[in-house]
């Protein structure tokens, strides 16, 4: 059984770089591509990215300029970097297992998810 | 940017049934899958491609699409099933967009 563990900084001053990491446990880390979701407090999902085993990288268009999603294929773990946060990117931050490689993005769905990192930017 | 339009809470009688819809351009050419999120807990998806359910989901959960509207019916409700509820897609550059969310009060 798949099982993801993430951790980073919860606490950020704006315009610091947000640093997140995941591990994956069990399963296979090849065979699939490897997203971040993120959730402002009360408000509904974003995806920010995703990434697999070859470091293909996608990101969504609305954060594309501020996001780097880098993988480690030694460890099974993928990270998650965003520069110049403002308080808007105050959210709980996910990580979760996407779409099989080889698989359109249009089938991709995501599970499981990793336990959440709230990260709080604040001056 | 691509949107998925879901209502923002049903509320629904112990026993009864309750429809959530999720309306999308492109949802008729998409799968569209759905989530349930507890308060503090991470997403679990329910619904997969449309109508599959994942190993452990109950049959009274069930999907269906029809044209850009997708539904999520849960059927004899109970109180565990009081949670967030949210639709996901892909647009057609790949961009993963997920349903505004709606709350379900039993």
């Amino acid at each position: 059984q798949v099982q993801l563990q993430q951790w980073g900084a919860g606490l950020l001053k704006p315009s610091e770089t947000l640093s997140l990491t995941c591990a994956v446990y069990g399963g296979s880390f090849s065979g699939y591509y490897w997203s971040w979701i993120r959730q402002p407090p009360g408000k509904g999902l974003e995806w920010i990215g995703e990434i697999n085993h070859s470091g293909s990288t996608n990101y969504n268009p609305s954060l594309k300029s501020r996001v780097t999603i880098s993988v480690d294929t030694s460890k099974n773990q993928f990270s998650l970097k965003l520069s110049s946060v403002t308080a808007a990117d105050t959210a709980v931050y996910y990580c979760a297992r996407g779409r099989q490689k080889g698989i359109a993005a249009r089938r991709g769905w995501f599970d499981p998810w990793g336990q959440g990192t709230l990260v709080t930017v604040s001056s | 940017s691509y949107e998925l339009t879901q209502p923002p809470s049903v509320s629904v009688s112990p026993g009864q049934t309750a429809r959530i819809t999720c309306s999308g351009d492109a949802l008729a050419k998409q799968y569209t899958h759905w989530y349930q999120q507890k308060p503090g807990q991470a997403p679990v998806v329910i619904i997969y491609k449309d109508t599959e359910r994942p190993s452990g989901i109950p049959e009274r959960v069930s999907g269906s699409s029809s044209g850009t509207t997708v539904t999520l019916t849960i059927s004899g409700v109970q109180a565990g099933d009081e949670a967030d509820y949210y639709c996901q897609s892909a647009d057609s550059s790949g961009t993963y967009v997920f349903g505004t969310g709606t709350k379900v009060t039993v």
